[in-house]
């Protein structure tokens, strides 16, 4: 069975400044990784995803996050953040067989202060 | 093109009663995915419905059961509600049942239960 941790559960931040998000998975086959964006009161939007080919990713609003197959991790990584970046984050895996299904990790909430 | 839509948006319910949520998955989208999102955690599977066929299933109970419609729409039913089914109720179209398709999430179903 998969499993994904995200060690992080709030990162407070300030503007402009640089951003991590941790995401480790578990996983006995290969698998697909994504993050997903949620606003308050609103639902999950992908910010990019993992698939095959190039370990780093790079997705929508300036985000991008590199896999790490030994390490087994998916970090996420912003260079400057907004405040408009302030949501949580979750990562989520998938696994390379049968039908989809996304494993979702308990997401981290990113708090962006001026 | 069109988004997910889920409706009701919020919905409070007594311990005990049925509730039946839906959903209308993204035009040219012929797969639809639940999820339950409790208070501060990430999205749990619950099934999923693949050209009207349940596709998979996660770790719920048969109380929770659904359809999909020939139009691709769903519908989510949870019999003798419990209080712990509070909870954020997210759906997500794709195309396709593979584990690559980028799942969309609609905004969800808020449901209390008192």
């Amino acid at each position: 069975a998969q499993s994904v941790t995200q060690l992080d559960s709030q990162v407070p931040v300030f503007e402009e400044a640089p951003v991590e998000l941790r995401c480790n998975y578990s996983s006995s086959v290969s698998v697909y990784l994504f993050w997903y964006v949620q606003y308050p009161n609103q639902g999950l939007q992908l910010l990019l995803k993992y698939l095959s080919g190039s370990t780093l990713v790079k997705g929508i609003n300036g985000f991008e996050a590199e896999f790490n197959k030994s390490q087994t991790s998916f970090h996420l990584r912003k260079p400057s953040v907004h405040i408009s970046d302030t949501a949580e984050y979750f990562c989520a895996v998938s696994e390379n067989s049968g039908y989809s299904t996304l494993t979702f990790g308990k997401g981290t909430m990113l708090l962006v202060s001026p | 093109e069109t988004g997910v839509t889920q409706s009701p948006t919020h919905l409070i319910k007594t311990r005990g009663q049925q509730v039946t949520l839906r959903c209308s998955s993204q035009s040219g989208h012929n797969t639809v995915s639940w999820y339950q999102q409790a208070l501060g955690q990430g999205p749990q599977f619950i099934f999923q419905y693949y050209r009207e066929e349940e596709n998979g299933r996660g770790n719920f109970p048969p109380r929770f059961s659904g359809l999909q419609f020939p139009n691709y729409s769903s519908e989510l039913n949870v019999n003798a509600l419990e209080l712990d089914d509070s909870a954020l109720y997210l759906c997500a179209s794709s195309f396709g049942g593979g584990q690559a398709a980028e799942a969309f999430f609609g905004q969800g179903t808020r449901l209390t239960v008192v």
